[in-house]
């Protein structure tokens, strides 16, 4: 049973740019969550996808988007770099149905 | 927004002493959930606890849930060096799958 893994680990981009976020879930878990995390906050729920579609989303602007793959990797985009985005982004699996998320190490993005 | 929030923000502690932290939240829930994070790295989940259950325990973890408070401890007892890390409680949305995280609590456990 492999985990989930995110890629890049560090990321360095500058303000009005655009960036994508990788993760790879759990083998066998169906939905990813994907969570913005400020130094000193606690995870902020970004959105969540079910078998490819979205299926729920937390209070962010719409130029962070993402996709679901069949194979339930995810992507996290962010269009429009502003230096706020600057933060780890955490990426979580879990089967749909069931409450424990199981999470990537995560992104950090540093917007300069 | 956060849903809830850890008290103390910040505990410092000895090998070997408890540690306990506390998580109040403001909505109907159906579990909660307790993480731990090592240096800002990912969330390992610890435990879940039920809106219907009132105690629950995992090796040296005893979590507590008083729905009628809103509120949850985690009790960490013999605590090791190891055991240093920030500790997060989370909600689901009641209706949905997303996790709504509290503000955290940093143990350091000194040895």
């Amino acid at each position: 049973e492999t985990g989930v893994t995110q890629s890049p680990t560090h990321l360095i981009k500058t303000r009005g740019q655009q960036v994508t976020l990788r993760c790879s879930s759990q083998s066998g878990h169906n939905t990813v969550s994907w969570y913005q995390q400020a130094l000193g906050q606690g995870p902020q729920f970004i959105f969540q996808y079910y078998r490819e579609e979205e299926n729920g989303r937390g209070n962010f602007p719409p130029r962070f988007s993402g996709l679901q793959f069949p194979n339930y990797s995810s992507e996290l985009n962010v269009n429009a770099l502003e230096l706020d985005d600057s933060a780890l982004y955490l990426c979580a699996s879990s089967l749909g149905g069931e409450w424990e998320q199981y999470f990537g190490p995560g992104t950090r993005l540093t917007v300069t | 927004s956060q849903q809830g929030e850890e008290d103390p923000q910040a505990l410092s502690i000895q090998e070997g002493e408890n540690a306990t932290m506390n998580c109040s939240y403001k909505t109907s829930i159906n579990n909660l959930q307790w993480y731990r994070q090592n240096s800002g790295r990912g969330l390992v989940h610890l435990i879940l606890i039920r809106s219907n259950e009132r105690e629950k325990h995992s090796g040296r973890l005893r979590v507590t849930l008083d729905t009628s408070k809103k509120s949850s401890s985690l009790l960490i007892t013999a605590s090791r060096a190891a055991d240093t890390a920030s500790y997060f409680c989370a909600t689901d949305g009641f209706n949905t799958d997303k996790l709504i995280f509290g503000t955290g609590t940093r143990l350091q456990v000194f040895p």
